[in-house]
């Protein structure tokens, strides 16, 4: 079955400080992977996905397929990037997603 | 354009009683999705639509029914409310052209309380 685990629930760094969000996935196919983000008091939008390969506000996250995790990292963490962030999932049919249960990070000054 | 918009965005229910949440998006996209939020779980899918007059059934779909009459509406209807119907609903919606995965667009969320 398909699912999506963040081991963390909250995740505190200072300002500065590298971070690194987990996020491991199961599912039987070949998988999509997105990183989607709620900054406090808005909506839920989308960060980055792995098949785009980008980097979005110094954010990256690669798919490593042997380990199926789909880990997002920053290496120099700003206060602007406390949100909440999930990881999801789509697969061959993407018409479904499957989110994984949110980490919260909290960059503290 | 005003995106995806959820009517209401707070409501309280008691036990058995019914009611309809609406979804709206001004943005032509063939997919949209209801979602439930509860602490501890992150989003799961209640159904899903991939165009007008199609849905389907995503992981919880138990205790509701939907309906896309219209393009740019979809409705989630509790006939009889429970208390673990409680949860913070979102509603999304995606186009269907370009290359795949297609991004998801939220609305802002409604906070529905069953007594």
């Amino acid at each position: 079955a398909q699912r999506v685990t963040q081991p963390e629930k909250l995740l505190s760094v200072f300002k500065g400080a590298p971070v690194e969000l987990k996020c491991n996935y199961s599912y039987s196919g070949s998988p999509e992977l997105f990183w989607y983000v709620q900054y406090s008091r808005q909506r839920l939008q989308l960060l980055l996905r792995h098949i785009s390969r980008e980097s979005i506000k110094g954010f990256t996250a690669d798919l490593n397929k042997g380990e199926t995790s789909f880990h997002l990292k920053k290496p120099f963490a700003q206060e602007e990037d406390s949100a909440m962030y999930y990881c999801a999932l789509s697969g061959d049919n993407f018409n479904k997603f499957y989110f994984g249960s949110g980490t919260k990070l909290n960059v503290k000054p | 354009n005003a995106g995806v918009t959820q009517t209401p965005k707070f409501r309280v229910l008691k036990t058995g009683q019914s009611m309809t949440l609406l979804c709206a998006q001004d943005m032509n996209h063939e997919y949209m999705y209801w979602y439930r939020q509860d602490p501890g779980m992150g989003l799961r899918l209640i159904h899903y639509s991939v165009g007008e007059g199609t849905t389907a059934k995503g992981e919880v779909p138990d205790g509701y029914n939907v309906s896309r009459l219209k393009k740019q509406n979809f409705l989630l209807g509790l006939e009889s409310a429970a208390p673990s119907q409680t949860s913070v609903y979102f509603c999304a919606s995606s186009r269907r052209t370009g290359q795949p995965p297609y991004e998801q667009y939220f609305g802002p969320g409604t906070r529905l309380t069953v007594t």
